[in-house]
């Protein structure tokens, strides 16, 4: 199984900052990563696919970037409705695995 | 608009059964694979399984392989997940989900694009 680390597990911010979230894959993935975001309640929803493309709706303070076993998720001026936990999940093979969550916080 | 809807949640004792069903609108359903994920306060987000639309690719984690059955109607838009030999650490919110592309894409695993709301599993006696 590919194993996927994120960090940092929690992150405080404030409204206005920029913040970066790192995934790490524990073998290369290409571009087959994605971003998703859950709010407290929620399901999940796709941020990013193909590690940097944006999913139709999302803001474009929103951008991930990488390839091979290092990605990143980076959110510009972050706003109120970003506050939520964010996990990355890769796609390279048919046993998709997930991060294990960065929660961002006030 | 994508439409994904889960039911059939709910409480059972150990080593019982239950059936998932996802009901699915917004896009042409016998053309996508379709999933499931589970997410435990535990585990996180796991993969449970996925199959085709012409339902001749299937597969499981580990964890629920020879337990759990995943299966479609494509006449009715729908996905199913049958859980048997139910263990507690088969408690998690069950989610459905479809893939971004077509079967017909020539894309061996494409990503997800949409989820459902989740069910709710609960195990324990």
């Amino acid at each position: 199984d590919i194993q996927m680390t994120q960090s940092p597990s929690t992150l405080s911010a404030s409204v206005g900052d920029t913040i970066t979230i790192t995934c790490r894959a524990s073998q290369s993935i290409s571009n087959c990563l994605a971003w998703h975001q859950q709010k407290p309640g929620e399901a999940p929803k796709v941020l990013i696919f193909q590690a940097s493309n944006l999913e139709s709706g999302v803001p474009s303070r929103f951008s991930g970037s990488g390839y091979g076993t290092e990605f990143t998720l980076t959110i510009s001026s972050l706003q109120p409705d970003d506050f939520a936990t964010y996990y990355c999940q890769q796609y390279s093979s048919y046993l998709r695995t997930f991060g294990q969550g960065t929660k961002v916080e006030i | 608009e994508v439409q994904l809807v889960e039911s059939g949640g709910g409480l059972v004792q150990p080593g019982g059964s239950l059936r998932l069903s996802c009901s699915a609108s917004g896009f042409t359903f016998r053309s996508h694979s379709v999933y499931w994920v589970r997410q435990s306060p535990g585990k996180g987000l796991e993969y449970v399984s996925g199959i085709n639309g012409r339902q001749n690719v299937i597969n499981y984690a580990d964890s629920v392989k020879g337990r759990f059955t995943i299966s479609r109607d494509n006449s009715k838009n729908t996905l199913f997940l049958q859980m048997s030999s139910l263990r507690a650490e088969d408690t998690a919110i069950y989610y459905c989900l479809k893939a971004r592309y077509t079967d017909y894409e020539s894309v061996d695993y494409p990503p997800f694009d949409h989820w459902g709301q989740g069910a709710l599993v609960t195990v324990s006696s």
